[in-house]
């Protein structure tokens, strides 16, 4: 079955304290992002990557990292998050390009609380 | 990417057509317009895009105005399932970042 895998689904954790959200599509997609998601704000990009090794910033980058190292995987990275990172995250791939079939498929999402 | 405009909700009876309209009148040439739904805080979905032509698909029909300006999804026979938000976005044909813009979306609420 095609799918977009996010790990963890939910997460508490403190101020300071490093994490990393993992991400992992079986569609051999080229095109990964993060999206995260809060109330009144919609869902903002976070970070893209265009293949393997190709990463690049989105509209809210800051506070963030990512990496492709494989194709298949595209964690993202909190090295000290901050309360306003409280959010809902999503991991989401798809073929390169915008033209056809390339539909985006979505994870179920990761709710992350800093506390 | 050309923005849009959705009205910000609305309902229909289960059983009946929906027709979520969208209006996206600085759409250029080189860009489909798509649509998603989000199911309460579930990973966005992919239902259907097109470009100038009608399309069809086992989800939902897209209804494309001949000058582009506007589009209509409909989902022909709703139901409770269907309580979503849905997002209609015009993204470029090509480009190195394949980036979908939200706007807000419309919240369809489909009632017994």
């Amino acid at each position: 079955e095609a799918q977009v895998t996010q790990n963890p689904r939910y997460l508490i954790t403190v101020t300071g304290k490093k994490l990393t959200v993992t991400c992992s599509q079986n569609m051999n997609h080229e095109y990964m992002s993060w999206y995260r998601q809060d109330p009144g704000l919609g869902l903002r990009q976070i970070y893209y990557s265009m293949n393997v090794e190709v990463t690049d910033k989105g509209d809210v980058p800051e506070g963030y990292k990512v990496s492709r190292k494989e194709k298949r995987n595209f964690p993202l990275i909190l090295e000290s998050p901050s309360p306003n990172q409280t959010s809902l995250y999503f991991c989401a791939s798809s073929h390169k390009g915008g033209g056809p079939h390339t539909e985006a498929f979505f994870g179920q999402g990761t709710r992350l609380t800093v506390v | 990417d050309a923005k849009t405009t959705q009205p910000p909700s609305m309902d229909c009876a289960e059983g009946r057509a929906a027709n979520l309209p969208c209006n996206h009148s600085t759409i250029s040439g080189n860009e489909y317009v798509y649509w998603y739904r989000q199911i309460h805080s579930q990973g966005p979905q992919y239902i259907i895009h097109g470009l100038k032509n009608n399309e069809t698909n086992e989800m939902a029909s897209l209804i494309i105005t001949e000058d582009r300006k506007s589009s209509t999804l409909i989902l022909p026979h709703a139901t409770l399932r269907d309580t979503a938000v849905y997002y209609c976005i015009v993204r470029a044909r090509t480009g190195a970042n394949s980036k979908l813009t939200f706007g807000k979306g419309i919240t369809l609420s489909v009632r017994p």
